[in-house]
């Protein structure tokens, strides 16, 4: 089975731009979840949606933002890009079996570089 | 709140040597917990898990026992080989069915031959 696939590998952007990301889950899963990391923050949690819908969302700025599509991929939108915002982009998917925290397998991220 | 505590890095041993990693956490409720790890320019790869109190998750020679009692999850590994050479993340969820992992800061791993 196919692991989850996040696209592109790397990007550079200029401040002020705005970028996409795309990922694919693993098939069958139906939960996405979105994470940041940074060497000074770490990896932090920004988003999951589950069923087209975003049912948790992290603390970070409303530039952020994301989408899920009845096929379960889903992308995340990054609006008016600030340096800050440089950093690995990490995708993972889970099957959420009702009744129990899931195990969330990650891509291999996307490397976002603002210049 | 909820978070993770893991021991500093890096760690560099030898190969051959015995490894710990310590991770302790807070959580309100009851979470479950992670090892993941972080090779070089990848992303990260689950290294076992535990649900409940007690439970011992293994996978590849590494080990870690969930103890309620001591609010900890430790990482061993009786023979490390250069090829566990990586960043190592202690995580948990907390349940009500919300994927939302909360890692500790990362430990790296060196293994010299």
């Amino acid at each position: 089975k196919a692991g989850v696939t996040q696209t592109p590998r790397y990007l550079i952007k200029t401040r002020g731009q705005q970028v996409t990301l795309s990922c694919s889950p693993i098939s069958g899963h139906r939960s996405v979840s979105w994470y940041q990391q940074t060497p000074g923050q770490g990896l932090q949690f920004l988003f999951e949606y589950f069923s087209e819908t975003q049912r948790n969302k992290g603390n970070f700025p409303g530039r952020f933002s994301g989408r899920q599509f009845s096929n379960s991929r889903s992308e995340m939108n990054v609006s008016t890009l600030e340096l800050g915002d440089s950093a690995l982009y990490l995708c993972a998917s889970s099957l959420n079996v009702a009744g129990g925290p899931d195990t969330q397998y990650f891509g291999p991220g996307t490397r976002l570089t603002v210049l | 709140g909820n978070s993770v505590t893991q021991m500093e890095g890096p760690v560099t041993l030898s190969e051959e040597a015995f490894l710990t990693i310590n991770c302790t956490y807070t959580a309100t409720g009851y979470p479950s917990l992670f090892w993941y790890v972080q090779y070089p320019g990848e992303g990260l790869q689950l290294l076992l898990k535990a649900t409940k109190a007690d439970d011992k998750g293994s996978n590849k020679g590494f080990e870690a026992t969930y103890r309620k009692e001591t609010t900890s999850f430790h990482l061993e590994k009786g023979s490390v080989q250069v090829s566990d050479s990586a960043v190592y993340f202690c995580a948990l969820i907390v349940g009500g069915g919300y994927n939302k992992l909360i890692f500790g800061a990362g430990t790296r791993l060196a293994v010299h031959p």
